[in-house]
Parts: C-alpha cells; sequence; structure tokens
C-alpha cells in the first residue's frame, strides 16, 4: 500500500513537501517514483530514486526546482517542491517500481497510491 | 523528450475489440522493450496492465493484449465492457535526454 501526503494550495514561488508512506513489502528492495497528473492534462513522470536513495533522476520540466529523496527507515519518498510554478499544480502520485534501480530489466510502475494534490496559486 | 502519441479518443460497442497505438521514437519504445500500458478510471489510481511491451500481471484478464512494431507500440481490448471506460496511457524507459520514462499522450475509451 503507498499512501501520498501533503498536498495543499501553495503560492507561485513557494515550496512544499509531499510524502509517500509505504507498507506491505520491503521497502529498500525498490526504486520508486514521482508522477503527476494536471488538470485535464496526462500522466507526466517527474522523478525515480532508487532503493538506495543514491541515484536520482528527474523530467527536465522539474530539474533543479523539485527534489526526491527517501527515508528507509521510515519507509518513506518524499518529493521537495521548491520555486513552485503554476504548471506544477497537479495530483501527485508515487508509485513502486518492481526493481532496485531503473535499467534493471523492469520499467514499469506495478503499484500506486491514490495522490495527493498540489496546487499552486497566483 | 515528446510524449509518446496516441489517439485522444477510441470506441466500440460491447462485446467488440478496439485497438489503442503509441507511436514513439527509435531512441524509446523503437530502441527498448520497457512499454508498459496502464488503465486510469475517473477517481482511481492508475492500474498496471501490460509491462515488457506484452506481458499481463497475474491478476489482469486476458482480455487485455498488447505488442509492438518498430516504433508503435498497441494494445488491444476484446470483449468490451462498460467497467473498461476510462483513460489509457502507454509510457516507454528512455535514455534520451537523461535517464527516465516517457508517457503517451492518453487514450479516453468509450463504450457505446
Amino acid at each position: 500500500q503507498l499512501l501520498e501526503s501533503g498536498g495543499t494550495v501553495v503560492r507561485r514561488g513557494g515550496s512544499l513537501r509531499l510524502s509517500c508512506v509505504v507498507s506491505g513489502f520491503t521497502f529498500n528492495n525498490f526504486a520508486m517514483v514521482w508522477v503527476r497528473q494536471a488538470p485535464g492534462k496526462g500522466l507526466e513522470w517527474v522523478s525515480t530514486i532508487d532503493g538506495g536513495g543514491v541515484s536520482v533522476y528527474y523530467a527536465d520540466s522539474v530539474k533543479g526546482r523539485l527534489t526526491i529523496s527517501r527515508d528507509n527507515s521510515l519507509n518513506t519518498v518524499f518529493l521537495q517542491m521548491d520555486s513552485l510554478r503554476a504548471e506544477d499544480t497537479a495530483l501527485y502520485y508515487c508509485a513502486r517500481l518492481p526493481a532496485y534501480n531503473h535499467g534493471w530489466g523492469s520499467d514499469y510502475f506495478d503499484l500506486w497510491g491514490q495522490g495527493t494534490l498540489v496546487t499552486v496559486s497566483s | 523528450q515528446s510524449a509518446l502519441t496516441q489517439p485522444a479518443s477510441v470506441s466500440g460497442s460491447p462485446g467488440q475489440s478496439i485497438t489503442i497505438s503509441c507511436t514513439g521514437s527509435s531512441t524509446d519504445i523503437g530502441f527498448y522493450n520497457a512499454v508498459s500500458w496502464y488503465q486510469h478510471l475517473s477517481g482511481k489510481a492508475p492500474k498496471l496492465l501490460i509491462f515488457d511491451v506484452s506481458r499481463r500481471p497475474s491478476d489482469i484478464s486476458d482480455r487485455f493484449s498488447a505488442s509492438k512494431s518498430g516504433n508503435t507500440a498497441s494494445l488491444t481490448i476484446s470483449g468490451l465492457h462498460s467497467g473498461d471506460e476510462g483513460d489509457y496511457y502507454c509510457t516507454s524507459y528512455k535514455t534520451t535526454n537523461g535517464l527516465g520514462f516517457v508517457f503517451g499522450t492518453g487514450t479516453r475509451v468509450t463504450v457505446l
């Protein structure tokens, strides 16, 4: 099970931290991702972090502003969101990649949370 | 990296089969067998339907099948019923402009 939290209304230029608490599997064996869906738009991959929290990857649209991290002792993955823009308004999902990292032969997302809504206001 | 191209909408009658295409390039779909498909029903979390081009998770009906040819992947839903109405997305692993994933533009499936 994956449970996201932290979504709220935030001013443009502001910051926010999303959390995703995981249960039911050995958390540090799996990479985790954030995927978002803006209102009326499709799904967009945002970021991935490997099982150990060492390797991280970002979409160009968020690079330098959003930071993914994880605390394996808390079974939690985070998304720190800084310098927020109107186009960051979206429902943010966390999901599991069923491998320790990208490119290990399991490049898909097999478990998803319900999402947490971030609204960036002007 | 541009999104993979899917038709905006596909419709069919109950019991019919429909096919959704997903067109990418030689640097994503054409290069990797890491194409997956997701069903996104209104108000629910996305659900994995297909991984590694054509493999189904154990809990997914065999009414869902998929394939790939060149730079285009396809998802077929057979025996269409009202519960299949929703949005469907393809995605591919990619290594150009950084490691990561690219999603398709999404297809709304309507059961007539």
